[in-house]
This record gives structure tokens, sequence and C-alpha cells, in this order.
């Protein structure tokens, strides 16, 4: 069973452009969710988390939207940069209990100079 | 600081033969999470520490799975009778408390080919 669903799998953006990533869950009881930004040969890196008590949060160029109703949530990235051609995860956890994240499939983003 | 680091960076064993796989979280971290990422998909959790003990092993696939982090620091992952269906990365992750909404920080993984 799929708990967080993301989309889309690849993604093909220009330099400055906007690029948006996707992400629907099904469990209520999440209450944290993270972006993690992953390099090839590297382990995953925290960019950006939100809790649902907001609808937005944003740093920097990276901005997490948050709908609490539609159990949705989604990354947008201002004006992408090559540097930021990586694979990108949203995540979420539970209230209570052990703090294991649940991964979505991945997005890979790859910025056109 | 140190990362989290794991070692080895690779590893290839034969099909039936037995793996360790380690993990040095951040020092002082007392929360620490093992991991494995498939190819091409998101990273899927195996087992949880707080501390020497684990507080969560529901992920781990079956019995040939077990970890250890006995003096509440360095852990290993020990696959037996392994499988190629084993062959993935695998992920350590520390955080501080492992209370909710902390940050949890990743090693770069272990590659593992089962052939």
């Amino acid at each position: 069973q799929q708990q967080v669903k993301q989309s889309p799998q690849s993604l093909i953006v220009q330099k400055g452009g906007i690029s948006i990533i996707n992400c629907a869950y099904e469990n209520t009881a999440f209450d944290y969710f993270p972006w993690y930004q992953q390099f090839p040969g590297k382990g995953p890196a925290l960019l950006i988390a939100i809790r649902p008590d907001v609808s937005e949060k944003k740093e920097g160029r990276f901005t997490i939207s948050f709908n609490k109703s539609a159990k949705q949530f989604s990354l947008h990235i201002m004006d992408s940069q090559p540097g930021d051609s990586a694979t990108y995860f949203c995540a979420a956890s539970r209230i209570q209990g052990a703090q294991k994240l649940v991964f979505g499939q991945g997005t890979r983003l790859t910025i056109n100079p | 600081g140190a990362g989290v680091s794991q070692t080895p960076s690779n590893k290839v064993t034969e099909k039936g033969k037995y793996v360790e796989l380690r993990c040095d979280p951040i020092s002082g971290h007392t929360a620490l999470y093992w991991y494995r990422q498939s190819l091409g998909q998101g990273p899927e959790f195996l087992i949880y520490f707080q501390g020497t003990g684990a507080a969560d092993d529901s992920g781990l696939p079956n019995d040939r799975f077990f970890a250890v982090r006995p003096e509440g620091s360095v852990s290993t992952l020990k696959i037996q009778r392994t499988e190629r269906g084993d062959s993935a990365v695998y992920l350590c992750a520390s955080s501080l408390a492992g209370v909710r909404g902390e940050t949890q920080y990743f090693g770069p993984g272990t590659r593992l080919l089962v052939l």
C-alpha cells in the first residue's frame, strides 16, 4: 500500500523556471511532512519541512504548500538552477510513536541551462 | 562536525552469504534509523533504535534481517543467507532524540549487490 504518492516521476525545467512536485497522502495520523533532496551516490538531505498547522512555508527559493483537507502538499522551486538537478522525495511521519519516515517514489528533476 | 558515516560504501556478495553493514551516527544522537532504497524508489523504513533498544522493527522484511546497537552509538545491520532481492542501497539516519518533527540526517549508504 502506497501511503505517500508523488508525481511526476521526472521533470525537466528550463533554468529560471518554476519546478513543482506534488504529493498526496492517505493517513490522517501523519503530521510532519519533509522534503528531501538526493544527489547521485549520496544520502537524502533535508530541504524543507512543514507541519499541518500552516498552509505554506518558504525558505529561500523553496516553498511548501500544504492542503490539509485534500491531504496534498507540494514543493515549489523558484528560479530553478542547474545545481537543483537531483531527485526529490516527499515524506511523512506520524504524530506518535517512532518517527519513521514514509517516502514517496521520488521525482527526478533536471534543470536545463 | 562529522555526519553519519556508513561502511563499507559498496559490498558485493554471493547468494547465500552473510553480510554486515555498519553505521556510525552523529555523536550524541540517540535515535538511529535504517532504511532500504531500491533502484528508482524512495527509502523504505526497516528499523528504529532509541538508545540501545530496537523500538520499532516493523519494517524488517523477514527473520534473515537483524540489527544491533549494543552501546547506543554504532549500529550493525546483519543479513543472513542473502538473496538477489536484497540488492539495494542501505541507508542509515540519525536524529538527536527521535522526537516529533526532528530532522533525520542520512549517511551516504551502503550499496549491496547480491550475485
